[in-house]
């Protein structure tokens, strides 16, 4: 399966900041998404990162607050805008394997918002 | 939309013993069933999954079945052992579409040396 790194790895910031997280795999693929994870909770799919296109983003979750950016087959951003303390969580990118339907996820970045 | 319900939340039990835990679906086109492992502070990890055209699979100690008339699949782990502590996820997804998965709300397993 593909290696895939996630920078940084954790972070704390203040409310009110951006943060940026990157995604990097070291093989092209396809489909890259984006999930969050609340402490204690489950995987919750943020968007689908499309190369070449807008993402596709799941309800409840808006491009203003979480713009992504995909530029290649290798690599992605998620940026968390204008954070609140609700934002504190792990953000994990993912990425579709050669069995197209199986995912294999980044190690994920622990963020907290003051 | 598709709605995965998992059961146990958690589960306790000794070494060596078996662990089961079930979850059931509701999208009837959903063809891929994944089970992830994740121990604590680390991603999620791909342990086995099992498609629509199966009825079960088998790794070592790990086995999962699906019943896609009563949309239930549960893993299966024999002989359990300290590390296989951990929280797990079912998940369900349609390989016909976009590939969206679905995940369980997850079940913490600690197996008591």
């Amino acid at each position: 399966s593909a290696v895939i790194s996630q920078k940084p790895s954790r972070d704390i910031c203040q409310r009110g900041t951006s943060l940026t997280i990157q995604c990097q795999v070291d093989s092209q693929v396809t489909m890259m998404f984006w999930y969050r994870q609340q402490p204690g909770q489950s995987l919750t799919l943020i968007a689908t990162a499309n190369q070449g296109s807008e993402a596709t983003y799941e309800s409840g979750f808006v491009i203003d607050k979480f713009p992504i950016s995909r530029p290649n087959l290798t690599f992605s951003t998620l940026t968390v805008s204008n954070m609140s303390p609700e934002d504190s969580s792990i953000y994990l990118c993912s990425v579709a394997g050669e069995s197209v339907d199986t995912q294999y996820f980044g190690p994920g970045t622990r963020l907290t918002v003051l | 939309g598709e709605n995965v319900e998992q059961h146990p939340s958690t589960l306790s039990v000794q070494e060596g013993d078996s662990a089961v835990i079930k979850c059931t679906y509701s999208d009837s086109a959903s063809n891929y069933f994944p089970w992830y492992k994740q121990e604590l502070g680390k991603r999620p990890q791909l342990i086995i999954d099992i498609r629509s055209n199966v009825g079960e699979k088998k790794d070592q100690r790990i086995a999962v079945t699906l019943n896609k008339t009563a949309k239930h699949f549960s893993l299966h782990i024999t002989e359990t052992q300290p590390e296989d502590s951990a929280v797990y996820f079912c998940a369900a997804s349609n390989s016909g579409g976009y590939q969206k998965v679905t995940f369980g709300t997850g079940t913490k397993l600690q197996v008591i040396p």
